[in-house]
């Protein structure tokens, strides 16, 4: 199956720094999400991106399907913004994500105070 | 917004007994999922279900049964416990490619301990 990898896998920032996290995978994919998981356990989608730029607000995806990897970037990053952040990917061959996504093991970021 | 629902978000169960995990969703989605996350592990499939008393094996269903009786709720079986499936339990829920993207949704979760 797909293999899907993370970097960096912890990150501690100041509040108000920007950062970038990369995701890279193994085979062509026509789904891609980020997650944002908050301390209480819960899932958030992010995006929903197998392709191409999206921004919502502070935070912007890309996924660059041909060289096999995606950016998530937070921007002036606040200490709700801490948690830990997953990439979930569907390959072409296993109807999009319909028999459940591949998740990578994520990037705990930490913003500080 | 979509809407999944986790019956139980704490539950501390002894070895041997019989676990029934429920997750009700309430926007028609046509898939459901059952993961586990594990520190280190990250989020591992259990099953899925495409339609209703359709289900199928993710990467990791030995020990555990599912139930899609109704198109809203899949259910999550622990036959009898062990104190290796200790462990958080995600429901997510997807509309289904024939409606567009295939967007997931998780609950809340359900954090299982089993003494």
């Amino acid at each position: 199956g797909i293999q899907v990898e993370q970097s960096p896998p912890d990150l501690i920032l100041q509040e108000g720094a920007n950062s970038t996290l990369r995701c890279n995978f193994s085979d062509s994919v026509n789904n891609l999400q980020w997650f944002h998981q908050n301390p209480w356990g819960q899932l958030i989608n992010l995006f929903y991106i197998p392709s191409g730029t999206k921004q919502n607000g502070r935070l912007s995806a890309t996924t660059v399907a041909t060289e096999r990897y995606s950016l998530l970037y937070i921007s002036s990053s606040q200490t709700t913004d801490s948690g830990v952040y997953f990439c979930a990917v569907g390959g072409m061959y296993s109807g999009g994500g319909a028999d459940g996504l591949t998740f990578g093991k994520g990037t705990h970021l930490i913003i500080q105070p | 917004d979509v809407k999944v629902t986790q019956s139980s978000r704490y539950l501390v169960k002894r070895t041997g007994e019989k676990v029934f995990l429920e997750c009700v969703q309430d926007m028609d989605h046509e898939n459901m999922f059952w993961y586990r996350q594990d520190p280190g592990l990250g989020l591992r499939l259990i099953y899925f279900s495409y339609d209703v008393k359709m289900k199928e094996k993710g990467d990791i269903p030995e020990g555990y049964s599912v139930s899609r009786e109704k198109k809203e709720r899949f259910s999550l079986i622990l036959e009898s416990a062990s104190t290796n499936q200790t462990s958080m339990y995600l429901c997510a829920s997807s509309p289904g490619t024939s409606t567009g993207a295939n967007v997931l949704t998780f609950g809340a979760g359900s954090r299982l301990t089993v003494l």
